[in-house]
């Protein structure tokens, strides 16, 4: 079946400007993930959704980051009046929710943005 | 807090030699552990887990052993391909009172050459 796709695979967007980020997780997964990789480095975590539902926004960097979920499905993830630094592949993962512990996330190829 | 420690990369090894990738954390509780591997040009996928103590994860000929007692997950292969050749991730999970936390390592480049 299908996996976890993103869009757009590439942005290159000025300084200032807002970006949005869209993520659709596989169908029937209730959890949805997203994290940053900055060139060389791991994986930082951002946000995760439970359902629609956001338990824990402390991930996100700054308040220019919001995320939101609709429906249980799609997800964006939205960074306004971006920096240089915001410069990085944005990843989406999703997974199934089982009680007691981890459940394998999957995850999308990633939006590369490039704040100029 | 929790973290995860994992061995600076590039390793460059030759076809057919023995890898280890080291993977150290620390985590109050039980955690469980995961390596999961970045192919080039590919998204990431799970490689293999360990979810308690003694545990050995394995898969396509890669293994690790949760071990509390030195707590660590070194990720190791007898017989390295070029086709191994990715980015490597050691990744710590738990979740306490719905508190959700996955840690990841910075991520071990792998270079196999012929």
């Amino acid at each position: 079946g299908a996996g976890v796709s993103q869009s757009p695979s590439n942005k290159v967007t000025e300084k200032g400007k807002d970006v949005e980020l869209r993520c659709d997780p596989i169908s029937g997964h209730t959890a949805l993930y997203w994290y940053r990789q900055s060139l060389g480095q791991g994986l930082e975590f951002l946000i995760y959704f439970q359902g629609n539902s956001a338990p824990d926004k402390s991930g996100l960097p700054s308040d220019r980051f919001s995320a939101e979920r609709t429906g249980g499905s799609v997800s964006t993830l939205t960074i306004q009046r971006t920096q240089q630094e915001d410069s990085a592949v944005y990843l989406c993962a999703s997974s199934l929710i089982l009680a007691g512990g981890y459940n394998e996330q999957f995850f999308g190829p990633g939006t590369r943005l490039t704040v100029l | 807090g929790n973290s995860v420690t994992q061995m600076e990369g590039p390793v460059t090894l030759s076809e057919e030699a023995f890898l280890t990738i080291n993977c150290t954390y620390t985590a109050t509780g039980y955690p469980s552990l995961f390596w999961y591997v970045q192919y080039p040009g590919e998204g990431l996928q799970l490689l293999l887990k360990a979810t308690k103590a003694d545990d050995k994860g394995s898969n396509k000929g890669f293994e690790a052993t949760y071990r509390k007692e030195t707590t660590s997950f070194h990720l190791e292969k007898g017989s390295v391909q070029v086709s191994d050749s990715a980015v490597y991730f050691c990744a710590l999970f738990f979740l306490m009172d719905s508190n959700y936390q996955l840690i990841w390592g910075a991520g071990t480049k792998l270079i196999i050459k012929p």
